[in-house]
């Protein structure tokens, strides 16, 4: 069985301020595994996606991520956030076998 | 391009009603998904299609019954819901299913209300 944890369900930050989210999984076999966003209103975008190599990963908007398979984590992070930032972020796991389990979600509101 | 269309963008029907969603994709894309969303919550995986069969039906009721008609089009047929099946539905596409760097593309979703 596979899963995906997001530890933080609702974050909320000042402009300006760094963001890390965190995420992680369980799955015995390869991960491709991606963070989505949800503006208000709007569909899933992606905003980055890990398949292998660096583990580290550079995405839309300024946003990163990475990968620790030591400690089965893909957190997202930037360095400093706006106001339209504030949406809903999920991260995702996809197998090979064609499942794909996403987490909770995580509700960041920036404050302006 | 990474499109993926839905129609209808908002749905209301009743308990014994017929309809239908429609998701359309034009990127060549050969694997299809339908996901349903609650407030607040993440996307669940209900049915994937690959090269135009069925490949994963996550044990959906069968009130709900896709239909893949050819590689670019992927409907929902829908018939006696029930008000918990009130969704957004939500229809993605990747390249191929199941093979490793693939990386699934959502449409905006129809907001479906079951009265």
């Amino acid at each position: 069985a596979q899963s995906v944890s997001q530890h933080n369900h609702h974050v909320i930050l000042s402009e300006a301020a760094s963001l890390e989210l965190g995420c992680n999984y369980s799955y015995g076999g390869t991960v491709n595994l991606f963070w989505y966003v949800q503006y208000p209103g709007q569909h899933l975008q992606l905003l980055l996606k890990y398949f292998s190599g660096d583990p580290l990963v550079k995405g839309i908007k300024g946003f990163e991520a990475e990968f620790i398979k030591s400690k089965f984590s893909f957190n997202l992070r930037k360095p400093s956030v706006q106001w339209s930032d504030t949406a809903e972020y999920f991260c995702a796991l996809f197998t090979n076998a064609g499942k794909s389990t996403f987490g909770d979600g995580t509700t960041l509101t920036v404050k302006p | 391009d990474t499109e993926v269309t839905q129609t209808p963008k908002h749905l209301v029907m009743g308990m014994t009603n017929k309809k239908s969603l429609k998701c359309e994709q034009h990127m060549g894309h050969r694997a299809m998904y339908w996901y349903k969303q609650k407030a607040k919550k993440p996307p669940e995986l209900m049915f994937v299609y690959s090269y135009e069969k069925l490949s994963i039906n996550e044990s959906v009721p069968s009130r709900f019954s896709p239909e893949c008609p050819n590689s670019s089009l992927l409907n929902l047929h829908l018939h006696a819901l029930q008000p918990e099946d009130s969704a957004l539905y939500l229809c993605a596409s990747s390249q191929v299913r199941g093979v490793t760097e693939d990386t699934q593309y959502f449409g905006p979703g129809t907001r479906l209300t079951v009265l």
